[in-house]
């Protein structure tokens, strides 16, 4: 069964500190992974998308790797900012005829001042 | 304004009700997607359009319905509402890439249904 599979469900850090989220996917065939962050009332909006060649790759202060042989990704923030708080939600594409989407749960992330 | 515009944003109704949310797009996208969110799970699609002549079924299309009206516009429509399907509906679109390319998001209707 195609799935992904995010840790931790929720998570509180102060202001100004790094964390990591982890994202782990049972897909196939695999296109690309991809992350998205979605505040509070909003829609999601993509961080970044990676292909299986692609091991890491960045937009200012996320910086998302990818290890396709253990089917694991993570999304690293730093130095965080109260308006990281939000939803991060990875996402892995099939590569079949439509590159179908499978959503994870989401983390949960809460940056405190 | 909004890229994907999502109309109501919130919607109180009743079981057996039809119900219509409406998606519009300014981004000149082909395809058009609507997903259902609930808490504790990820987005999952009800509905998916690549083209206007084009509807297709999605993990969880049963008691739903769409029309694409033009490129830019795509309805989602529950003929009779119920309970269970109290929760957040988004639209989303992309472009014709090879699937390498984000979808992009409405803010999404909170539709409850008493």
């Amino acid at each position: 069964k195609n799935q992904v599979e995010q840790s931790p469900q929720s998570l509180i850090i102060l202001e100004g500190k790094n964390c990591t989220l982890q994202c782990n996917y049972t897909v196939s065939p695999f296109s690309n992974l991809r992350w998205y962050k979605q505040d509070t009332g909003r829609g999601p909006v993509s961080l970044t998308i990676m292909t299986f060649s692609e091991n890491t790759k960045s937009n200012g202060r996320y910086t998302a790797t990818l290890d396709a042989d253990t089917k694991q990704s993570s999304l690293h923030i730093t130095a965080s900012q109260l308006s990281d708080s939000a939803s991060y939600i990875c996402v892995a594409a099939l590569r079949d005829s439509n590159y179908q989407l499978i959503w994870g749960a989401g983390t949960k992330l809460i940056i405190k001042p | 304004d909004a890229d994907v515009t999502q109309t109501p944003r919130n919607r109180i109704t009743k079981t057996g009700k039809r119900i219509m949310l409406e998606c519009s797009q300014t981004k000149g996208h082909d395809r058009m997607y609507w997903y259902r969110q609930d808490p504790g799970l990820g987005l999952r699609l009800i509905y998916y359009s690549f083209d206007v002549k084009d509807i297709n079924k999605g993990e969880i299309s049963d008691g739903y319905s769409v029309s694409r009206q033009a490129q830019a516009k795509f309805s989602l429509s529950l003929e009779s509402a119920i309970p269970n399907q109290t929760a957040l509906y988004f639209c989303a679109t992309s472009d014709n890439s090879q699937g390498r390319q984000p979808q992009h998001f409405g803010d999404g209707t909170r539709l409850s249904i008493l």
